[in-house]
């Protein structure tokens, strides 16, 4: 079967850093992605990592570790306009499909 | 990056009527994935949508109550069929615009009643 877990909810304060985890149980995995999604918007696409390591994108960095099935995404120099839902993402190799997490309420306070 | 246009942005419907939902890509894309997201709730996938060739269902979904068509690259309809309110949902599109990088609709706010 496929699982994903994430917290379902963090609180930090804006300037903070915040990292949010996600570890699976699946097969087919080919890669690890996240994405934003704002209230009443479409999930937007963050990062992809298939391979061990740190991705980093501006503000955000993602990170993969497949002999452990974890990752996590680090947001740092929080703003309040990063209140948002994140997912994780499993990236399958066969059909390219994406299972999504349950995702994460990140709430920026000031 | 590719814009995908989504159309109907949301729609009230009454129960046993079929509502088609259109999604349009600006560019070709390989793959596109049709979801649905309960507010609040993660995204479950419904199917791969497959050009020129019948859909790819996830367990739970069937052809009957959610047909399919891609006719080509950039052009997608998903039909919820026979609809009740357990229908009720966003309805989002995707497909596959960059390297592993999905692009969204904009979403279709569906509400039966």
């Amino acid at each position: 079967g496929q699982s994903l877990e994430q917290p379902s909810e963090v609180t930090a304060v804006e300037g903070a850093i915040v990292q949010i985890n996600c570890t699976y149980q699946t097969s087919g995995f080919y890669g690890l992605s996240w994405y934003q999604q704002h209230d009443g918007g479409a999930p937007t696409f963050l990062s992809y990592n298939a391979l061990d390591g740190l991705e980093e994108t501006g503000r955000f960095s993602s990170f993969l570790s497949r002999s452990d099935s974890y990752g996590y995404l680090l947001l740092q120099e929080l703003q309040m306009k990063d209140s948002a839902s994140y997912f994780c993402a499993v990236f399958y190799n066969q059909g390219g499909k994406l299972i999504f997490g349950q995702g994460t309420e990140l709430s920026v306070k000031p | 990056s590719a814009v995908i246009s989504q159309k109907p942005s949301r729609d009230i419907c009454q129960r046993g009527t079929s509502l088609t939902i259109q999604c349009q890509v600006d560019s070709q894309v390989t793959m596109m994935f049709w979801y649905r997201q309960q507010p609040g709730q993660s995204l479950t996938l419904i199917a791969t949508a497959n050009q020129g060739s019948e859909a790819t269902y996830e367990s739970g979904f069937v052809i009957d109550k959610f047909p399919i068509s891609r006719p080509n690259l950039t052009f997608s309809t998903l039909t919820v069929s026979n609809m009740s309110p357990e229908d009720s949902s966003i309805y989002l599109c995707s497909g596959l615009t960059g390297n592993y990088g999905y692009t969204f609709g904009s979403g279709t706010r569906l509400t039966v009643v």
